[in-house]
């Protein structure tokens, strides 16, 4: 089983600032299979990247994803005030899939 | 429109058994998986599995291996996460969403609590 760590844990930045978020995986694998999702409370997930790169439909633009081999990152080039959430990588594939502990955006 | 309807809360004593459903339409049913994710109290999204439709063939994680069955119905386009032997910390939010191997998870339903005590 492929183990995603997230850093950090906490992002404390100001409206308009960029976020970058780390995912690190245990062991190399496609970047085909690797997603990014938004959790806000109250709310199901939503999906903002797959294929490591790729926005999802309906995801704006200072969203991306980049990365390859066992680091992925997402970038949101210019932080919204609906952007302050939870965000999570996953990997998945043919077989087991997993998350990482998450990454919360909060206001500064 | 996709849309993944789940069913409503439950409630349940430790060792029960309970199946949550989530009603799909807006889409081909049998193209795509449905997966099945969860989120306890204060913790992260956790992978509980997930079933390719068109086969009926499911892969569970390995937490929930031999207390968790998934299953479909194609004639009402429906997804059914049966989980058994419930625990105190089985208590979460669990949550059907759409997906395959080329996107992941992109339709999510609402959401099903489940409280264990």
């Amino acid at each position: 089983e492929i183990v995603l760590t997230q850093s950090p844990a906490t992002l404390s930045l100001s409206p308009g600032e960029r976020a970058t978020l780390s995912c690190r995986a245990s062991q190399s694998f496609s970047a085909s299979y690797l997603a990014w999702y938004q959790h806000k409370p109250g709310q199901a997930p939503k999906l903002l990247i797959y294929g490591a790169s790729t926005r999802a439909t309906g995801v704006p633009d200072r969203f991306s994803g980049s990365g390859s081999g066992t680091d992925f990152t997402l970038t949101i080039s210019r932080l919204e005030p609906e952007d302050f959430a939870l965000y999570y990588c996953q990997h998945y594939g043919w077989s087991q899939w997993t998350f990482g502990q998450g990454t919360k955006v909060e206001i500064k | 429109q996709v849309q993944l309807v789940q069913s409503g809360a439950e409630m349940k004593k430790p060792g029960a058994s309970v199946k949550v459903s989530c009603k799909t339409s807006g889409y081909g049913f049998r193209s795509y998986d449905i997966s099945w994710v969860r989120q306890a109290p204060g913790q992260g999204l956790e992978w509980v599995g997930r079933i390719t439709v068109y086969t009926g063939n499911a892969i569970y994680s390995p937490n929930f291996q031999g207390r968790v069955t998934m299953t479909t119905d194609t004639s009402t386009t429906t997804a059914f996460l049966e989980l058994r032997s419930l625990r105190s910390d089985d208590t979460a939010v669990y949550y059907c969403a759409r997906g395959d191997v080329v996107v992941g998870m992109d339709v999510w339903g609402q959401g099903t609590p489940l409280i264990v005590s």
